[in-house]
């Protein structure tokens, strides 16, 4: 199994730009999060879904749009990046909301 | 004042030293995660625990629910277990997790 997966590891982006961030889970966990880390501070929760079809949002939705077309794949959508979404994101999973979660390597993203 | 602090933030040892990283968290919970985030940006559960303590080799973690205070204790500490360890917990109303911002250790040789 390899787990959670996400791409692209690195991105560039210019201000205004868009981009959608992968996350594919092969543990047919039905939640799935996507979180962002700053420097000096807690991650974040972005969006969550319980279960294809069904997402929500998180702390700091602002700027982003989430889907869930399968259980597997949750991508998270910037529109109009701006320099305030420069952040590592982490996706992860977990199999119901009493479990732990399991995290993806993150994508390290700046916006110039 | 945030609702999961951590301390120390920054935590340096010898080899073979061991550690101790603190926990305090001011909401209801239904569980406690200690996380471990490597320097490559990996980050890896370590434990999931509501009550008492749990131990996974050199690590073990406690928790204290009336004092909502969770320690985790690193016994004969390894260069190897140099990373920043991060509390989070499960928030009882919302069930989404808040988290920590973490403990930078570094274990020297």
């Amino acid at each position: 199994n390899a787990g959670v997966t996400q791409t692209p590891k690195f991105r560039i982006l210019k201000i205004g730009q868009s981009m959608t961030l992968q996350c594919t889970q092969d543990m047919n966990h039905n939640y799935m999060y996507w979180y962002r880390q700053d420097p000096g501070m807690g991650l974040k929760l972005i969006y969550y879904s319980v279960g294809a079809g069904i997402t929500d949002k998180g702390e700091v939705p602002n700027g982003y749009n989430v889907s869930r077309s399968t259980t597997e794949d949750f991508p998270l959508r910037l529109e109009l990046a701006a320099p305030s979404q420069t952040s590592v994101y982490f996706c992860a999973s977990s199999s119901d909301r009493y479990n732990e979660q399991f995290f993806g390597p993150g994508t390290r993203l700046t916006v110039l | 004042k945030n609702e999961v602090e951590q301390s120390p933030q920054n935590l340096t040892a010898q080899e073979g030293e061991f550690i101790t990283i603190n926990c305090s968290y001011s909401v209801g919970i239904s569980a406690l995660h200690w996380l471990q985030q490597h320097p490559g940006g990996g980050i890896v559960s370590l434990f999931m625990l509501s009550s008492g303590k749990k131990k996974h080799g050199r690590l073990i973690a406690t928790i204290n629910i009336q004092e909502k205070h969770s320690s985790l204790h690193i016994t004969a500490s390894h260069p190897r277990d140099s990373a920043v360890y991060i509390c989070a917990v499960s928030d009882r109303n919302t069930d989404k997790l808040i988290f920590g911002t973490g403990t930078r250790l570094q274990v020297f040789p």
